[in-house]
């Protein structure tokens, strides 16, 4: 069965930093591979869609890898701000189209 | 822009009680979806639906019912609340799948089961 697991739960930075938050899963047969963001009491908002086929997607200041063989993705977030604190969740599209999701990283930014 | 709304941001309700949570897509979608979120276990699938009077058991469905009478509305059910179903619940929609279609998510209702 498919397991995802985000690492760390939290990660508190200054801003202006370039960050990495990590995403690991147990089988790499896939359909894509998602991040998402979460802000606090609210939905969820798509940032980033990888294809299984790729090897990353480049969003503004964001830029998501995956390397499935080795069962891993990675969102690097560059020049951090306050405005990108929020929670980052991954999630894995299985060949049901059913999302399976990891536990997410909270990420705060400090001025 | 697709809109998926909840209708209730924050719900109080009694063990035993049945409870109804909302959700409302305006796209025409035809999957729509609905998630629990607990702390340190990300989303779990409840239910879902690929169309009207058609739904599907996720990974979690015990204690949960939902309803689907038209396409735009999909109802999450609990039959009897259980402290243990305290928790956020998260609705989401997409077009059917032939291909990936991304999940358009609500904000949440926030359901404490006292």
């Amino acid at each position: 069965k498919q397991e995802v697991t985000q690492i760390p739960a939290a990660l508190s930075v200054p801003e202006g930093e370039n960050l990495v938050l990590n995403c690991s899963f147990t089988d790499s047969a896939i359909y894509n591979l998602q991040w998402f963001r979460q802000d606090p009491g609210k939905g969820l908002t798509s940032l980033l869609l990888i294809q299984s086929s790729q090897r990353e997607q480049t969003s503004g200041r964001l830029n998501a890898s995956l390397d499935k063989s080795s069962g891993r993705s990675t969102l690097y977030i560059a020049a951090s701000q306050p405005g990108d604190s929020a929670t980052y969740l991954c999630a894995v599209q299985d060949s049901n189209y059913q999302l399976i999701w990891g536990a997410g990283t909270k990420l705060i930014i400090k001025p | 822009d697709v809109k998926v709304t909840q209708s209730s941001r924050y719900l109080v309700k009694r063990t035993g009680e049945k409870v109804f949570l909302e959700c409302v897509q305006d796209m025409d979608h035809e999957n729509m979806f609905w998630y629990r979120q607990d702390p340190g276990l990300g989303l779990r699938l409840i239910y879902f639906s690929y169309d009207v009077k058609m739904k599907e058991k996720g990974d979690i469905p015990e204690g949960y019912s939902v309803s689907r009478e038209k396409k735009e509305r999909f109802s999450l059910i609990l039959e009897s609340a259980s402290t243990n179903q305290t928790s956020m619940y998260l609705c989401a929609s997409s077009l059917k799948t032939g291909g990936y279609q991304p999940q358009h998510f609500g904000d949440g209702t926030r359901l404490s089961i006292l």
